[in-house]
């Protein structure tokens, strides 16, 4: 199984700041990569796939990078509306996701 | 628009059997590349991948818990089930199941609602 780990586990920043979250993959899952973002109460929402693209209607402040076993997440400019958890997932042999990583307001 | 929604019990016994239905629509589990996935989320805890099946029949299990789950389709009602035999307090979650489809994004872009099921004596 591959597993997915995620760091930091929560983060804490201002309105306005660049946040950057990282996913490792116990073995390389070449770009099949993918970020959700999950509110309270709330089911997932898909935000990048293939590392990089992102969905219909993802604001462009997001952003996804990496490679093989080390990706990122970066959200530009952080938005009253990101506070959130989000997920990384990988899709190269079957599907696993990290433990999270809590966004919150500091 | 694509919509799905989960339903059955929100409680049941250790050792009893959960059977989960989620119910969609604005696709067709006949189309090629499309999927159905059981994704589960322990309150508080990450989320889980459990099943997935595809248009064409092809299941994909869990390894960890391929023993337990059997997923089918019934195109002509557009639902999809779940069952989980064996259940146990660990397997407490809210059950969600997804869309996917791999010729385009591969993402699992829609979800139902999600259902918390309790398990419990």
């Amino acid at each position: 199984d591959i597993q997915m780990t995620q760091s930091p586990s929560t983060l804490s920043a201002y309105v306005g700041d660049r946040v950057t979250i990282s996913c490792r993959a116990s073995q390389s899952v070449f770009t099949w990569l993918a970020w959700y973002q999950q509110k309270p109460g709330k089911a997932p929402k898909a935000l990048i796939y293939k590392t990089s693209i992102l969905e219909e209607g993802v604001p462009s402040r997001f952003s996804g990078s990496g490679s093989g076993t080390e990706f990122t997440l970066t959200i530009s400019g952080l938005q009253p509306d990101d506070f959130a958890t989000y997920y990384c997932q990988q899709y190269s042999s079957f599907w696993t996701f990290g433990q999270g990583t809590k966004v919150e307001i500091k | 628009q694509i919509t799905l929604k989960e339903s059955g019990p929100t409680v049941v016994k250790p050792t009893q059997t959960l059977t989960l239905t989620c119910t969609f629509s604005g696709f067709s589990l006949s189309t090629p590349g499309v999927g159905v996935a059981w994704i589960r989320q322990p309150p508080g805890k990450a989320l889980e991948w459990l099943a997935l099946i595809y248009w064409d029949d092809d299941k994909r299990y869990s390894p960890s818990l391929k023993s337990r789950l059997t997923i089918t389709k019934d195109t002509s009602k557009d639902q999809v089930v779940l069952t989980m035999t064996n259940m146990n307090p660990a397997d407490t979650s809210t059950y969600y199941c997804a869309h996917r489809n791999k010729m385009t994004t591969a993402l699992f872009d829609s979800w139902g609602q999600g259902i918390l099921v309790t398990v419990s004596s």
